[in-house]
């Protein structure tokens, strides 16, 4: 059982540039969410899935677009990367709406 | 937009003490109290978590204490070890759609001393 994983766990931009985080989790979990988190900012949602092809917006949404085609899998999307996403991007899943459980993390330098 | 507030942004224990992190919230809604540890390099993981029907929770060294009418939470970490040395949020969650999200405390980073 593996959880939350993400892919990448780094990754370096140059502005402009586009790139998908994938979050994957086995825990049949129906609802899943992407952080991310600045020092000093704690952690900001940025888009959450309640279910299988279902995304809304969470609290910072711009510049983000995702995708939830299958149950296990939440898809980051950044179509032209900023030096202000450089951050550290968390991606969590929860049964209903308790526990969350948070992947490693993906640190994403935007140059 | 929905608040919740943590306080300190910083803390430093000596091994064996008392570490207390205060959060605050405003709206009555929320129904989950959740603490989060987050080491260096890692995801943060539940620690410890509450609903406002009773006052104190403990697991472990690890205690939530509940304060509904002063809309007050905090966490107490009794005899404090270094290796309790990480990042910690309180959260918060309503009932329901969106309301059903957390809303995250800006963290305390709490370094204890051997």
């Amino acid at each position: 059982n593996a959880g939350v994983t993400q892919t990448p766990k780094f990754r370096v931009l140059k502005t402009g540039q586009s790139m998908t985080l994938l979050c994957a989790q086995d825990m049949n979990h129906e609802y899943m969410y992407w952080y991310r988190q600045d020092p000093g900012m704690g952690l900001r949602l940025i888009h959450y899935s309640v279910g299988e092809g279902t995304t809304a917006k969470g609290e910072v949404p711009d510049g983000y677009n995702v995708s939830r085609l299958k149950k296990q899998n939440f898809l980051l999307g950044l179509e032209s990367a900023a030096p202000s996403q450089t951050s550290v991007y968390f991606c969590a899943s929860t049964l209903a709406g308790h526990t969350q459980y948070f992947g490693p993390g993906t640190r994403l330098t935007v140059l | 937009q929905q608040q919740v507030k943590q306080s300190p942004q910083s803390l430093i224990v000596q091994k064996g003490g008392i570490s207390i992190i205060n959060c605050a919230y405003e709206n009555t809604a929320f129904d989950y109290f959740p603490w989060y540890q987050q080491f260096p390099g890692k995801g943060p993981a539940l620690l410890i978590a509450i609903r406002p029907d009773v006052s104190e929770k403990k697991e472990g060294r690890f205690t939530i204490s509940f304060n509904k009418s002063a809309k007050q939470f905090s966490l107490h970490i009794m005899d404090s070890q270094p290796g309790d040395s990480a990042t910690y949020f309180c959260a918060a969650r309503g009932y329901g759609g969106s309301q059903g999200n957390l809303i995250f405390g800006k963290g305390t980073k709490l370094s204890v001393k051997p």
